[in-house]
């Protein structure tokens, strides 16, 4: 199975600041990954694709890189909105495999 | 697109449960579908997905055997036969569009195997 490791597992952060999220793949995945939103009681929303499109109506202060092994998910000016848990998920192979999240806190 | 996950409860662990995912605003057999899971306080688990016509199905090593995917395309509705429950079965279970990336998701249904 493809392992997917995230760092860092909780990140403390202000509104306004630029984040990154790290997300490497124990393998090569090309650039078959997605990246999900995720707040408490709701499920999952997509918000980037193939490494680096962004869904629709996801604002595009979201956005990704990355291909291969190493990928990143940037949150270029944060709103209040955005304090959540992001998790990566690779569609290279089965099985379909998350990373183990990183939650997204105020500082 | 509109997802409408049910059929969750409390089970004993050895026992049975199916799953239903009512789909709207979209053209069902057009799509694959997928069950992702989620333990209590702990991450995402894809567990298992199937194409639009039916034909193709993938599990995750976890469930094989013990799950079924299946679809009824007259209905709109996914299913997860869930049998051989144990308690690491104990999560929400959410339907999604998609075998690949998970576009759109029901809200989820709370499955509890416990004696």
């Amino acid at each position: 199975d493809i392992q997917m490791t995230q760092s860092p597992s909780t990140l403390s952060a202000s509104v306004g600041d630029r984040v990154t999220i790290t997300c490497r793949a124990s393998q090569s995945i090309s650039t078959w990954l997605a990246w999900y939103q995720q707040k408490p009681g709701k499920a999952p929303k997509i918000l980037i694709y193939k490494a680096s499109s962004l869904e629709s109506g996801v604002p595009s202060r979201f956005s990704g890189s990355g291909s291969g092994t190493e990928f990143t998910l940037t949150i270029s000016s944060l709103q209040p909105d955005d304090f959540a848990t992001y998790y990566c998920q690779q569609y290279n192979d089965y099985p379909r495999t998350f990373g183990q999240g990183t939650k997204l806190e105020i500082k | 697109v509109h997802l409408l996950d049910s059929g969750g409860g409390l089970v004993q662990p050895g026992g049975s449960l199916r799953l239903s995912c009512a789909a709207s605003g979209f053209t069902f057999s057009s799509l694959a579908m997928s069950w992702v899971r989620q333990a209590p306080g702990k991450g995402l688990e894809w567990v298992s997905g199937i194409s639009g016509n039916g034909a193709n199905r993938n599990y995750a090593d976890s469930v094989k055997g013990r799950f079924t995917i299946s679809r009824d395309n007259a209905e709109n509705t996914l299913y997860l036969q869930m049998s051989s429950l144990r308690a690491e079965d104990t999560a929400v279970y959410y339907c999604a569009t998609g075998q690949e990336k998970f576009h759109s998701w029901g809200q989820g249904t709370l499955v509890t195997v416990s004696s």
